[in-house]
């Protein structure tokens, strides 16, 4: 099993609004990434969690919070956004480097966030 | 700065038709590159991975090809068809710790047309 899901796959909210991103994976990989994806722009990194702990934070507005609560999960919480957070948000995972070939990153489906 | 820098920005082929796409990178410490295909809308798919001891690679009609001292690979696509329309996406890793760090092109956007 390959996959990384994430749900919803659409998100419509508010300013005001407070929601979550979810990601799972099943490959046994202890690398997770967010990443947020403007249209025709490549994926941006916001945050990487490495052994259930949070090991990069690319500068990303506290407004965004990550949330790792076990190997397989990655959540995104979301409150108080703007409108130009609009964007597809991306999950991803690897096994934690140990090598060139071992890191290649599985990307989930994404979550098309729109904030009104 | 660790840059990729891809080219063309797009691409219109006539299906069956081949076409080859660029990327050049300055990234440091390299670990290794890969291209990933993206469907709009969609998460970015792994098409192959090269090292730095790797010329070329292929996964069933695309082929990669990497020139480590000159910091350049492309990716051919060979008979293209109609699915084949997506953005190409040139990555490029560097070790960092225990998770890697990706440095995305720009993209190349292939639309193959009847």
């Amino acid at each position: 099993d390959t996959e990384v899901t994430q749900t919803p796959k659409h998100l419509v909210m508010g300013m005001t609004n407070k929601k979550s991103l979810k990601c799972e994976q099943h490959m046994g990989h202890r690398a997770m990434y967010w990443y947020k994806q403007k249209a025709k722009k490549p994926p941006e990194l916001m945050f990487v969690y490495s052994y259930e702990k949070l090991s990069i934070n690319e500068s990303v507005p506290s407004r965004f919070s990550p949330e790792c609560p076990n190997s397989s999960l990655l959540n995104l919480h979301l409150h108080a956004l703007q409108p130009e957070d609009s964007a597809l948000y991306l999950c991803a995972s690897s096994q934690p480097w140990a090598g060139a070939r071992t890191d290649t990153q599985y990307f989930g489906p994404g979550t098309r966030l729109t904030v009104l | 700065k660790n840059q990729v820098e891809q080219s063309p920005q797009s691409l219109i082929i006539l299906e069956g038709k081949n076409c080859t796409l660029q990327c050049n990178y300055t990234v440091s410490p390299f670990s290794n590159l890969r291209w990933y295909k993206q469907d709009t809308g969609r998460g970015p798919v792994s098409l192959t991975i090269m090292t730095f001891s790797e010329n070329t690679k292929s996964n069933g009609r695309y082929t990669a090809t990497l020139d480590a001292d000159t910091k350049q690979s492309s990716l051919h696509i060979t008979a293209s068809q109609l699915s084949d329309s997506a953005s190409y996406i040139c990555v490029v890793s560097e070790a960092t710790g225990t998770a890697s760090k990706l440095t995305f092109g720009t993209g190349t956007r292939l639309q193959v047309t009847l």
